[in-house]
């Protein structure tokens, strides 16, 4: 059975680096047509797609987000990282993680984390 | 603002059939194949649809999907109060740098 859970902090303050973790199970990091994304949902609001790490460590990023982002991945625990600097109220979200069909680029997302709430206040 | 653009909501009665239109561009939709995402209330979305028209494992038939051009669409029949959520659709979008997966602007279904 394939899952992702995403951990992170609660609450952190503006201007501070968000660090949200995802730990996968029930497939490898090192699939070569599989990859894990980043998404995000602000309350009351669409889908945003932030970053996605490929089985080669190849990278993805929001165009619009690029500069405060950093995906990582370490395959023997499981788990990709993924970092957000310079956190503003706007940010706040619920932020998914999700096992994304990838080659080039990204393709669908076809197990998602239950998601994990982040609230930027001061 | 999303790219892709989904109507905010649509509501018909039990056991009849919904589209979702999702428009997009010859950089996203026209050259990309899309996907489709169900979101229960409270929950993290789930996949419907991929690959523009395929259902994974244990989606009911009563979901399809279709493309045509820079558009797509998702059909539900047989509506069930089960299935009020809200639906995204996704795709690739190339019109800036290395590109981005875009979603669309979600579409909330009311069962009457």
């Amino acid at each position: 059975q394939v899952t992702l859970k995403e951990s992170g902090p609660v609450l952190v303050k503006p201007t501070e680096t968000l660090t949200l973790t995802c730990t996968v199970s029930g497939f490898s990091l090192t699939n070569r047509r599989v990859g894990v994304s980043w998404i995000r949902q602000p309350p009351g609001k669409a889908l945003e797609w932030l970053a996605h790490i490929f089985s080669n460590d190849g990278q993805l990023y929001s165009t619009s987000l690029k500069s405060r982002l950093t995906i990582s991945k370490d395959t023997s625990k499981s788990q990709v990282v993924l970092t957000m600097a310079n956190m503003d109220p706007v940010d706040t979200a619920t932020y998914y993680c999700a096992r994304s069909f990838s080659i080039n680029t990204v393709y669908y997302m076809d197990v998602w984390g239950k998601g994990t709430t982040v609230t930027v206040s001061s | 603002q999303s790219v892709l653009t989904q109507p905010p909501s649509v509501s018909a009665a039990p056991g009849q059939k919904v589209t979702i239109s999702c428009s997009g561009s010859s950089s996203n939709i026209g050259n990309n194949y899309v996907s489709w995402y169900q979101q229960l209330p409270g929950t993290a979305p789930t996949l419907l649809i991929y690959d523009n028209n395929k259902r994974p494992s244990g989606i009911p038939d009563r979901f399809s999907g279709s493309k045509s051009g820079t558009s797509a669409t998702l059909g539900i029949t047989g509506l069930q109060t089960g299935d009020e959520a809200d639906y995204y659709c996704g795709t690739w979008d190339s019109s800036l740098g290395a590109g981005d997966y875009v979603f669309g602007t979600g579409t909330k279904v009311t069962v009457l």
